[in-house]
């Protein structure tokens, strides 16, 4: 069936570092692919987007990659910083913009 | 400010009680989602309204139904509410066009049933 998982529960890292969320995911008909970001308390908010026909898309201090031979998508975020401590997750589009599959999300926490 | 606004923000209900959440969103978007999500875990949809006038089961539908009033407005209401629907529920809405602005989520609903 569908599904989007994650490798790592908890990532720590600290203030500056480079850090990588990873994410599998089984529906090979998935076309669009989304990072979100979440903060105690609100919902989530995107953060970078990528087609199924592309393997690598930037954003400001934020890099998303996709291995479709794998099934696998990672989020890298530069130089790390205290604000970007939330949960990430990834989501699918398995056919059709409407009907997201979420994984069940990454914490990320950075250290000062 | 543009985006999706759920009221109310929190609640408490007792077991068998009925409630509806309401949503709106104010960015002309065809579709609109309700998500519910418990600890530790990602979101998981429980129905969705891929346009004015039409309504689907997502995921988890079981306890629960949904309105959509008008192209803005998408509501959820517990008939009975019952414990293991305490969660964190999050309405979404969505247009035809990708990117930043094409899937946004409003704040969400903190409700406990006890």
């Amino acid at each position: 069936g569908e599904n989007v998982g994650l490798h790592l529960p908890t990532l720590s890292v600290q203030e500056g570092d480079n850090s990588i969320i990873n994410c599998a995911y089984s529906n090979s008909a998935s076309d669009y692919f989304i990072w979100y970001k979440q903060e105690s308390g609100k919902g989530p908010q995107f953060i970078i987007d990528i087609r199924s026909n592309m393997d690598k898309r930037q954003g400001q201090r934020v890099t998303v990659l996709l291995n479709k031979t794998v099934k696998h998508l990672s989020l890298q975020i530069a130089a790390t910083q205290p604000g970007d401590s939330a949960v990430y997750f990834c989501a699918e589009s398995p056919g059709g913009f409407q009907k997201l599959v979420f994984g069940t999300g990454t914490r990320l926490l950075v250290s000062p | 400010n543009a985006g999706v606004t759920q009221t109310p923000k929190f609640q408490v209900l007792k077991t068998g009680q009925s409630m509806t959440l309401q949503c709106a969103q104010d960015m002309n978007h065809n579709s609109m989602y309700w998500y519910r999500q418990d600890p530790g875990m990602g979101l998981r949809l429980i129905y969705y309204s891929a346009s004015e006038g039409t309504t689907d089961k997502g995921e988890v539908p079981n306890g629960y139904n949904v309105s959509r009033l008008n192209k803005r407005e998408f509501s959820l209401r517990l008939e009975s509410a019952a414990p293991s629907q305490t969660s964190v529920y999050f309405c979404a809405s969505s247009s035809r066009d990708r990117g930043q602005d094409g899937y946004t989520f409003g704040s969400g609903t903190r409700l406990t049933v006890v």
